[in-house]
């Protein structure tokens, strides 16, 4: 079945770049997401790439894909404290007529230092 | 806020009570999705209901029982549920063979004890 892995934890310090990478297995998914989980809330999509794209910025958001060896990077730039959060990539694949499942990854707690 | 919405936010309950969690989404969307986030685990999908049709069950055990009486409402009744169901349910809404994204609720953070 699909599996997607991230690490579990990263530190960054303010005003640096965050990078949270994330692997999965799928080779059919089409789209590929980031999302965001602050304390006591929901997901919220930051962004997403299609699966023919190898990049896309979006402020200081950069979403790098390799299809070839299903590795999705995000990077943040001037990583701030508010960025201090919990993010999840998640795949999914078209598939006609049906609703589309999100497989997510574990998440990776991003603590942002002063 | 996302434009779905879950009650109640917090629940404790013993292993012996039944009680539902509900969701509703006002976003016109045709899908609803119940995910369980246990702590250092994956997000789990649970169910899907696509145009109030279940489509998906993950081999969830039946004392969870969902029930979507129509396109904006979801509801999941609980019963004798044991410790390890404590988690944080998690309800989300998209719009099939979208290329947008699903929305979250912010969670009813369920103990069981």
């Amino acid at each position: 079945g699909e599996d997607v892995e991230q690490s579990l934890f990263l530190s960054v310090r303010e005003g640096d770049s965050s990078v949270i990478n994330c692997t999965y297995t799928d080779s059919s998914s089409t789209y590929l997401y980031w999302y965001k989980q602050e304390p006591g809330a929901g997901l919220q999509l930051l962004t997403y790439i299609f699966s023919n794209m190898d990049m896309k910025q979006d402020q200081r958001l950069t979403v790098l894909l390799n299809k070839k060896d299903k590795h999705l990077s995000l990077r943040i730039a001037d990583t701030q404290t508010g960025d201090s959060a919990i993010y999840f990539c998640a795949e999914s694949s078209i598939s006609s007529g049906s609703a589309r499942q999100l497989t997510f990854g574990s998440g990776t707690q991003l603590t942002v230092l002063p | 806020e996302t434009g779905v919405t879950q009650t109640p936010r917090h629940l404790v309950m013993g292993m012996t009570n039944k009680k539902s969690l509900k969701c509703e989404q006002h976003l016109g969307h045709n899908a609803m999705y119940w995910y369980k986030q246990s702590a250092k685990k994956p997000l789990e999908l649970m169910f899907v209901y696509n145009f109030k049709e279940q489509t998906e069950n993950n081999s969830v055990p039946s004392r969870f029982s969902p029930e979507c009486p129509n396109s904006s409402h979801l509801f999941l009744h609980l019963h004798t549920l044991q410790p390890e169901d404590s988690a944080l349910y998690l309800c989300a809404s998209s719009q099939v063979r979208s290329i947008n994204e699903a929305f979250f609720g912010q969670g009813t953070r369920l103990t069981v004890v």
